[in-house]
């Protein structure tokens, strides 16, 4: 079975620090990995994904198979970036069948 | 382009009835796919449709069923319901099931009392 775990559920950085939220997975496979956010008030959306390899809104994940992670990194928070944050697996090459971790409440602090 | 829409936004319903909750895909979009999401948790995969089939299912009880319609938009229903089934439940559409990215509706917030 398929887990993705996100350990923080409130993460509070300071406007310019660095962010790192992170996610552990685990799958015997070879996962699809996803970071979904969730503004306030708006609709859940896809932030970036492992295939496509970009940097979205300053945004970079890295999947570390050796570790099972796939940690969501900005060098410089801002405070758009204040949102909740959810990691996601999917066990085939797309974005079939999404497991998703509860989330972290990232906020910014002014 | 309206995205995603999904209604009702609210419902109450009384255990043991059925509901039936609605969602149209985003304008070009094919697929939709529906999750479960329970209070302080993330997104549970229930079913994908495809072509007016069930082409994936999570780990959801047979109570839950759904279909898609010509014109692509679909429907959940779930017979039956539990206390446990309050949840907001979220459709997703994308083009083609396997590699577009998702994109969210708002949900309907269900509420069995």
């Amino acid at each position: 079975a398929q887990r993705v775990t996100q350990p923080e559920k409130l993460l509070s950085v300071f406007k310019g620090a660095p962010v790192e939220l992170k996610c552990n997975y685990s799958y015997s496979g070879s996962p699809e990995l996803f970071w979904y956010v969730q503004y306030s008030r708006q609709r859940l959306q896809l932030l970036l994904r492992h295939i496509s390899r970009e940097s979205i809104k300053g945004f970079t994940a890295d999947l570390n198979k050796g570790e099972t992670s796939f940690h969501l990194k900005k060098p410089f928070a801002q405070e758009e970036d204040s949102a909740m944050y959810y990691c996601a697996l999917s066990p085939n090459f797309g974005n079939e069948k999404l497991t998703f971790g509860t989330g972290t409440r990232l906020t910014i602090i002014p | 382009d309206a995205g995603v829409t999904q209604s009702p936004t609210h419902l109450i319903k009384t255990r043991g009835q059925q509901v039936t909750l609605r969602c149209s895909p985003k304008s070009g979009h094919d697929t939709v796919s529906w999750y479960q999401q329970a209070l302080g948790q993330g997104p549970q995969f229930i079913f994908q449709y495809y072509e007016e089939e069930e082409r994936q299912r999570g780990n959801f009880p047979d109570r839950f069923s759904g279909h898609q319609f010509p014109n692509y938009s679909s429907e959940l229903n779930v017979n039956a319901l539990l206390l446990g089934d309050s949840a907001l439940y979220l459709c997703a559409s994308s083009l083609g099931p396997i590699m577009s990215p998702l994109h969210f509706g708002n949900g309907t917030r269900l509420t069995v009392t």
